[in-house]
């Protein structure tokens, strides 16, 4: 079955850049999506298919992919950006997958 | 505005069964996906399965084929998640939300499930 590995937790300092990988085998050929979930709250999309930004979310969130990394960025990081980040893929064996989550502190 | 919302909180005993709706709105309902989510208390997403509202077509995860059947009724515009022999691992919150090529981009506000004797 397809894996994705994200580290548990990553510390940004208030207006540096944020960068939480998403590892899995090839993942570059996958179409990647970004979740941010703040306590309480259900998820919101904030990337999808790698690098695309729905409306509505800050052109501070970027995406990338390729090899076996997708990286979620945030730039000038904000108190608000403090949440749960999750990847997600759609893989022909496993079907959906999730990351496991990085929680997100702002210093 | 496209909303996903959900039936309320439940309680439910070892061995029980729960069904969970989530009535779309603002959108057509047979033209996107519905998945569902679900997530124990401090731990990640675990994803159970999808549906195609127009077809009914659907797809479960490994872990819970046998336990879960999704359904829908295209008249009222509402996807539903059955889980069957509940047990105490299965306590949580579910989530539906609604899918394409570009991403979940509408969820439910979550129901709590919780299985207690």
């Amino acid at each position: 079955s397809y894996e994705l590995t994200q580290p548990l937790s990553v510390s940004v300092a208030l207006g540096q850049t944020a960068r939480i990988t998403c590892g899995g085998n090839n993942i570059g050929s996958k179409n990647v999506h970004w979740y941010q979930q703040k306590p309480g709250q259900a998820p919101v999309l904030v990337i999808y298919r790698d690098s695309n930004r729905p409306s509505g979310i800050p052109e501070r969130f970027s995406g990338s992919n390729s090899g076996n990394t997708a990286t979620l960025t945030i730039s000038r990081a904000q108190a608000g950006d403090e949440a749960d980040y999750y990847c997600q893929v759609w893989d022909s064996s496993t079907a959906v997958v999730f990351g496991g989550g990085t929680k997100l502190t702002v210093l | 505005q496209v909303q996903l919302v959900q039936s309320g909180a439940e309680v439910k005993k070892p061995g029980a069964s729960v069904k969970v709706s989530c009535k779309a709105s603002g959108y057509t309902f047979t033209s996107y996906d519905i998945n569902w989510v679900r997530q124990a208390t401090g731990q990640g997403l675990e994803w159970m399965g999808w549906m195609n509202p127009n077809s009914g077509n659907t797809g479960y995860a490994q872990k819970f084929q046998g336990r879960v059947t999704m359904t829908r009724n295209t008249s009222i515009s509402t996807a539903y998640m059955e889980l069957s022999s509940l047990r105490s691992e299965d306590t949580a919150v579910y989530y539906c939300a609604r899918s394409d090529s570009s991403g979940w981009d509408y969820w439910g506000q979550g129901t709590l499930v919780t299985v207690s004797s």
